[in-house]
C-alpha cells in the first residue's frame, strides 16, 4: 500500500478484556516496530521484527503484550486483560531494510481507551 | 544506552519569526538523529535525519537542523514560521549497536501566533 495502514483507529474497551491491534506495513518493508505513546509523551519502543522473526521484545510491559508478524508481512499487538495503564496511541512503523539509519515510516495509529 | 532531550514543552512564535526547537543527546557511539513532526491524530512524519554525511541537514518544509559533535545537540530551526508549523515535533536518536529502534525526546508543542 501507500503508507503504514492501522486498525481500528480507535479502540475502547472494558477492563480485563483483550484486544488486538493490526498493522499493516509499506509492502515489501524488511522491519517493523511497534511503539506506544502515552498523552503528552513521546513514543516509547516495545518491540521489533524483522520479516517474521520477533528480534527484540525488551520494551513490552509485561507478559500481557504480545505480538506476532506470522508471514512477514501484516502484525498484529495483543494485549491481554487489558488495564486503564494501558490506555495510550499504539503506534506501527516500518521500514525498507535492516539499519537504525533507515527511515522508519510511521501509521497513523490506535488509540486504545481501557475504562 | 541513548536518550534524547528536547527542552522546552511549549514553544510559541510569531508568524514570519524564527522556529528554534532544542534537542540534546547521549550516545555511546556515533548516533543517526532524526526529527520527526506529528499533527493532531497523525502518525509521525519524518522532517529530516543525520546519518554521519554533511553536519547541515535540510529537511521538507524549510526546516533544517545542524548536527554539533562538540554540544551533543541536533537543533531545528526555520527561518520563518507559518500558520501550519503548528504540530508536535520529536527528536530521535538510533545506533547501529544495540536496541535499532528509536528513541525519542518528550516533544515540542510549536504555537504560531498570527
Amino acid at each position: 500500500g501507500a503508507g503504514v495502514s492501522q486498525s481500528p483507529r480507535y479502540k475502547v474497551a472494558k477492563r480485563g478484556q483483550d484486544v488486538a491491534l493490526r498493522c499493516d506495513p509499506i509492502s515489501g518493508h524488511v522491519s517493523l516496530f511497534w511503539y506506544q505513546q502515552a498523552l503528552g509523551q513521546g513514543p516509547e519502543f516495545l518491540t521489533y521484527f524483522q520479516n517474521e522473526a520477533q528480534l527484540d521484545k525488551s520494551g513490552l510491559p509485561s507478559d500481557r503484550f504480545f505480538a506476532e508478524r506470522p508471514e512477514g508481512s501484516v502484525s498484529t499487538l495483543k494485549i491481554q486483560r487489558t488495564q486503564q495503564e494501558d490506555s495510550a496511541v499504539y503506534l506501527c512503523a516500518s521500514s525498507l531494510e535492516v539499519g537504525a539509519k533507515n527511515i522508519q515510516y510511521f501509521g497513523a495509529g490506535t488509540r486504545l481507551s481501557v475504562l | 544506552a541513548q536518550s534524547v532531550t528536547q527542552l522546552g514543552s511549549h514553544v510559541s512564535v510569531s508568524e514570519g519569526a524564527l522556529v528554534l526547537l532544542r534537542c540534546n543527546y547521549s550516545s555511546s557511539v556515533p548516533p543517526y538523529l532524526f526529527w520527526y513532526v506529528q499533527y493532531p491524530n497523525q502518525g509521525l512524519q519524518l522532517l529530516l535525519k543525520y546519518t554521519s554525511a554533511a553536519t547541515l541537514v535540510k529537511g521538507i518544509n524549510g526546516f533544517e537542523a545542524e548536527f554539533k559533535k562538540s554540544e551533543t545537540s541536533f537543533h531545528l530551526t526555520k527561518p520563518s514560521a507559518h500558520m501550519s508549523d503548528a504540530a508536535e515535533y520529536f527528536c530521535a536518536v538510533s545506533m547501529d549497536t544495540g536496541r535499532r529502534a528509536l528513541t525519542f525526546g518528550s516533544g515540542t508543542r510549536l504555537q504560531v501566533q498570527p
